[in-house]
């Protein structure tokens, strides 16, 4: 089953707008991730927040974690055509041996941006 | 070349055939794995492994086999392909070492497999 659900499903901005993500989980986790897939491609890992921190920036990305509500964003400022892409977030559970580790990936949201 | 490849890229097969989905990196990652895509799904996780022969299932690993004999591959195996099994298959990889960010998996550019 799905760990993240991100939302919305679809967004559609115009250049320079900023875009804004959200990304809402269930179980507790070490960590929460964002990855991006251009069409027809792999996805790209783009930020990582460990469960203690609380905000994370990496150029014009934003990410936030508030765990209390089991909830993340991510904020693309100024976005340009090349963002157009859907964006992931994936869950990682806490570490409790070799064949334990996985990321669960929500169903993403697809960004438009309209030059 | 460096990085995590795939094969084949595209591949049209028939309901019942056996299909092998090759991955290979180069970065000596201890961890791989194989997700498949779909519409209305996201990605689903079929199976990992966390070094060479050690692998265990995903959350859809039936219908799917897998070997690790050596780090550097990962195999794909449809024994009896089913038009369920028609989807996108992407392999990943990372290495759990910590300081390096080892939580962050490396994709392959995928594999579409078309089963008629």
């Amino acid at each position: 089953s799905q760990q993240g659900e991100e939302d919305p499903q679809a967004l559609s901005i115009q250049e320079g707008e900023n875009a804004t993500m959200n990304c809402s989980y269930k179980t507790s986790i070490n960590n929460l991730q964002w990855y991006r897939q251009n069409s027809g491609r792999g996805l790209v890992h783009l930020i990582l927040i460990r469960s203690n921190e609380r905000e994370k920036h990496s150029g014009r990305l934003r990410v936030t974690l508030d765990t209390s509500k089991k909830s993340s964003s991510l904020l693309i400022t100024a976005s340009r055509a090349a963002d157009t892409a859907s964006y992931f977030c994936a869950t990682g559970g806490a570490y409790s041996g070799a064949g334990s580790y996985q990321l669960t990936f929500g169903k993403g949201t697809k960004l438009s941006v309209i030059p | 070349d460096a990085g995590i490849t795939q094969s084949p890229r595209y591949k049209i097969t028939e309901t019942g055939r056996q299909v092998t989905l090759m991955c290979h990196q180069t970065w000596s990652h201890s961890y791989m794995f194989w997700y498949r895509q779909d519409l209305g799904h996201g990605l689903r996780l079929i199976y990992y492994s966390a070094a060479a022969d050690i692998t265990d299932k995903g959350e859809v690993p039936d219908g799917y086999v897998v070997s690790r004999s050596k780090t550097e591959n990962f195999p794909l195996t449809l024994e009896s392909a089913t038009r369920s099994q028609t989807s996108v298959y992407f392999c990943a990889s990372s290495d759990l070492g910590v300081l390096a960010g080892g939580e962050t998996q490396y994709f392959g550019p995928g594999t579409r497999l078309l089963v008629l």
